[in-house]
């Protein structure tokens, strides 16, 4: 079984500053894990993805995220924030027969002028 | 490149009544699920599909719900008769053989009244 963690369900930045958002997760298979950012009334989009390559993964919009075995973390940063940024964003992992994704509860990040 | 195709986006209906919600995966995806999504939940699967066949029906919350995939490009997710605690989004997704990220649809928000 596998399962995420997303510490903070509200994370307010300035813009301009470093975006970290952050995952935990579970599971008793290597795991890939997955980024996805999702706008007011739209679907998921991806984000980033670790699927046991580099441990420092670089996604879209210029956000990165490190896979760290130790602390079975996979944060997600952004070194300076944009309004535009302004989103949903969840965490998954996938585990089971098909490598389903199970998802976090989400950080809902506000970029403040 | 059409993405995962959703109808219909909004659907209100009254309690008791059928609802059908409709999905095109991206052709050439091998895998197909359903989730939804809640405030209280956050994001749940429902029910996926590996070419065309039903895998995993376990997150499908009771027998008023029902989802087919009659071929490889239309899958359809049914709810008969409908309650207000079904109201919530409902995503589609897809997968391309041997991958892991999945790609969602833009998603259908119904409202039971």
């Amino acid at each position: 079984a596998q399962s995420v963690t997303q510490l903070g369900s509200h994370v307010s930045v300035s813009e301009g500053a470093l975006v970290l958002l952050r995952c935990n997760y579970s599971s008793s298979v290597p795991p890939y894990l997955f980024w996805y950012v999702q706008y007011p009334n739209q679907g998921l989009q991806l984000l980033l993805k670790y699927t046991s390559a580099a441990t420092l993964v670089k996604g879209i919009n210029g956000f990165e995220a490190e896979f760290k075995k130790s602390e079975t973390s996979f944060h997600l940063t952004k070194p300076s924030a944009h309004m535009s940024d302004a989103a949903e964003y969840f965490c998954a992992v996938s585990g089971g027969s098909a490598r389903q994704l199970t998802f976090g509860s989400g950080t809902q990040l506000t970029v403040l002028p | 490149d059409a993405g995962v195709i959703q109808s219909p986006r909004h659907e209100v209906t009254e309690m008791g009544q059928e609802v059908t919600l409709r999905c095109k995966p991206i052709s050439g995806h091998d895998y197909l699920f359903w989730y939804r999504q809640t405030m209280m939940r956050g994001l749940e699967l429902l029910i996926y599909f590996n070419n065309n066949v039903p895998i995993d029906d376990s997150g499908m919350p009771e027998d008023r719900f029902s989802a087919k995939m009659p071929n490889a490009s239309f899958s359809t997710l049914k709810i008969q008769p409908s309650e207000p605690r079904d109201s919530a989004v409902y995503f589609c997704a897809s997968r391309a053989p041997g991958a892991g990220e999945l790609f969602f649809g833009e998603g259908s928000r119904l409202t039971v009244l």
